[in-house]
């Protein structure tokens, strides 16, 4: 089983939807959370970078993190076709650690 | 200001043989990684530089070596290219040493 679970997609929405993006972890440890976006034949750019459970908000992107039930998500509001990319999430157990990441969620905003 | 460049963009070997991947930074960064990023796996940490001088391995180290030559350059080396090292390569850096922040746009490496 891998550590960080990541539906690969592809996702469609329409521009405007709001975007749900989600991971599921299996290691208790995990106290940090991020996610990371990585346009085709780039490398990734960190988006969020959260600590344990609760939300974390950045303009139309908000972190969500669920310890109880070890599940991750990033909402994108008014969706635009700029945000098509993917997304990988990833988890750290302490500060400075090694990260794990899900193989990422690839994302298509439709104008 | 180039961020993180990394060189070559791609490259193709034959098994057996060897290169060295260069990657430099120019945000005067302590901390330097290498990854590769393959299909259904994610991304999986090498070896990482905290600092000038020092290294060490990550989860998938074995066939490669690393070379931190200074504060900007962190090298990655294949000394006998396998087919299992087919992969897209990717370089990072970050000024805590926290969690990595500036990747490069990755070096395509097939080996037939």
């Amino acid at each position: 089983q891998k550590e960080v679970e990541q539906d690969p997609g592809p996702l469609s929405v329409p521009e405007g939807a709001i975007v749900s993006l989600n991971c599921t972890y299996s290691n208790s440890a995990f106290q940090y959370f991020m996610w990371y976006r990585q346009y085709s034949r780039k490398g990734p750019e960190l988006l969020m970078y959260t600590y344990s459970s609760g939300n974390k908000e950045d303009g139309r992107f908000t972190a969500q993190v669920d310890k109880s039930s070890k599940y991750i998500s990033l909402f994108i509001r008014d969706s635009q076709p700029s945000d098509s990319a993917t997304y990988l999430c990833a988890g750290q157990e302490t500060s400075g650690s090694r990260l794990t990441f899900g193989e990422g969620t690839q994302l298509t905003v439709n104008p | 200001n180039a961020g993180v460049t990394q060189t070559p963009k791609f490259q193709v070997l034959k098994t057996g043989q060897s290169m060295t991947l260069q990657c430099a930074q120019d945000m005067n960064h302590n901390s330097m990684y290498w990854y590769r990023q393959d299909p259904g796996m994610g991304l999986r940490l090498i070896y990482y530089s905290a600092s000038e001088g020092t290294t060490d391995k990550g989860e998938v180290p074995n066939g490669y070596n690393v070379s931190r030559l200074n504060k900007r350059e962190f090298s990655l080396r294949l000394e006998s290219a396998a087919p299992s090292q087919t992969s897209v390569y990717f370089c990072a850096s970050s000024e805590t040493g926290i969690l990595p922040q500036h990747f490069g746009d990755g070096t395509r490496l097939s080996i037939l």
